[in-house]
């Protein structure tokens, strides 16, 4: 089974618009950790933003923001007033903490915004 | 934040011939690095775990005999890939994690595309 599903290929959204990019995720692990990683065209990967299992309250970093629903397992990634730099490769990822401090990181498939005037 | 750098960016070699990647964590330190493979318009998979001062750990599928990985420092792993073939032509990412910082994110390095002929 997948652990990391993104169901989104691509989105489109105005700038200056609110988007909306679906992850859910998969594992018996009580401890685990959420992120979502930005790829531009470049090729680099650009950390967003951070969600623990524990967290109590949903993260945010300036326009970006989680909306973590634990019991539904989702962890979708909200971005506000998007820009046109927006455009890009994104990606959801989970660490889960049983597998040690080596814990890798699984990536999801991805999806891809364009940003529209 | 935390910067990983990787070398060289792009590298374009004959078929047969090894490729060395090195990838460096510049302002801290990372007992484990990551490597990840990207062919185009797809998401990233996971080659192998770097450990500092022992083997590397790796995925099943990979084969530790043509993808070698070195994790001499805390600051520095690097993935020569042996006997290269056209079909190894991908973006290489390598990642590493401040081991300081529980539960911090992990830094991704620039990528090296490989391109062989």
């Amino acid at each position: 089974a997948q652990k990391i599903t993104q169901t989104q290929p691509g989105m489109f959204v105005q700038e200056k618009e609110a988007v909306t990019l679906d992850c859910t995720y998969d594992t018996s692990d009580p401890s685990y950790g959420l992120f979502w990683y930005k790829q531009p065209s470049s090729g680099e990967m650009i950390f967003l933003i951070y969600q623990g299992s524990y967290d109590q309250q949903n993260a945010t970093e300036g326009r970006y923001s989680l909306n973590f629903q634990k019991a539904r397992k989702s962890a979708n990634l909200v971005i506000s007033a998007s820009q046109l730099g927006d455009s890009a490769m994104y990606f959801c990822a989970m660490r889960e903490w049983s597998t040690g401090t080596a814990s890798k990181l699984t990536f999801g498939t991805g999806t891809r915004l364009q940003v529209t005037l | 934040g935390a910067v990983v750098s990787q070398h060289p960016s792009r590298v374009i070699c004959k078929s047969g011939t090894s490729v060395k990647i090195e990838c460096r964590s510049l302002d801290f330190q990372a007992t484990t690095m990551f490597w990840y493979r990207q062919f185009p318009k797809q998401s990233l998979m996971l080659m192998a775990t770097s450990n500092e001062g022992s083997k590397a750990t790796y995925e099943q599928g990979v084969e530790k005999d043509k993808f070698l990985i070195n994790h001499a420092s805390l600051t520095l792993s690097t993935l020569t890939v042996t006997s290269a073939h056209p079909e190894d032509s991908s973006f290489y990412i390598c990642s590493a994690r401040d081991f300081l910082l529980a539960g911090g994110p992990y830094f991704f390095g620039p990528g090296t595309r490989l391109t062989v002929l």
